[in-house]
């Protein structure tokens, strides 16, 4: 059980586009996800906190309007990179916990490539 | 605010050996501790948690870990290394961020080599 499936796994996009990272619980309901950024050989920064039915709280220095997050259900929660740039160019991972529980599931991570 | 060290960037350990990867937290609070492990261009896999009881946890892959709060430490063991054992290890303590959300902090990793 707890399994957090993240899609695409890759994904190689042209500067000054869109593009659209999905999270899922598939067998719990996460009331809460987080979406993290991993630069090559550093640890992972928080990005943004979401909750099911409310806006996403970003930390300190994230561009909420460049990092758009929508946690519709309490299985899915996306992250859209609006117009890409090469320093966009990252690793990132999500996870989800329960309500009431103590650890977080991660996905398998999305790494985003912009040219 | 919370926050983890993980002082050691690389640990090479020979195959059968006992391996420890180090990890001091500080929390507001009790803590909550967690230890993850993370293979190539892949998510971090749970290995274990501390958050109340005995102070050595067991997890998955025959690795432990013991909390020490006197030392806010919260080392991860193994008593024999395998190969398949190298990977990149992070230490995360929860705690909660400026907007109140519980969040967790992790470290900045260590990466394990087991060495045949």
């Amino acid at each position: 059980g707890a399994v957090v499936s993240q899609h695409p796994s890759w994904v190689i996009c042209k500067s000054g586009t869109s593009v659209k990272i999905e999270c899922r619980s598939l067998d719990f309901q996460a009331t809460t996800m987080f979406w993290y950024r991993q630069f090559p050989k550093q640890s992972l920064m928080l990005m943004a906190t979401s909750n099911e039915g409310s806006k996403a709280t970003y930390e300190q220095g994230v561009e909420k309007d460049k990092f758009l997050i929508n946690h519709a259900s309490l299985t899915l929660s996306t992250l859209t990179v609006t117009s890409a740039h090469p320093e966009d160019s990252s690793f990132y991972i999500c996870s989800a916990s329960r309500q009431g529980g103590t650890e977080a599931f991660f996905g398998q991570g999305t790494r985003l490539t912009v040219v | 605010a919370q926050s983890v060290a993980q002082p050691e960037d690389q640990v090479n350990v020979a195959e059968g050996n006992p391996l420890t990867v180090k990890c001091t937290y500080s929390v507001s609070g009790n803590p909550y501790l967690f230890w993850y492990v993370q293979y190539p261009n892949r998510g971090l896999q749970f290995l274990l948690k501390y958050i109340t009881g005995d102070n050595l946890v067991k997890g998955s892959y025959g690795f432990e870990a013991e909390f020490n709060k006197s030392q806010t430490s919260f080392h991860l063991k193994k008593p024999s290394a395998l190969v398949s054992d190298s990977a990149l290890y992070f230490c995360a303590v929860r705690g909660r961020s400026n907007f109140g959300n519980e969040k967790l902090t992790f470290g900045t990793g260590t990466r394990l080599t087991i060495i045949p």
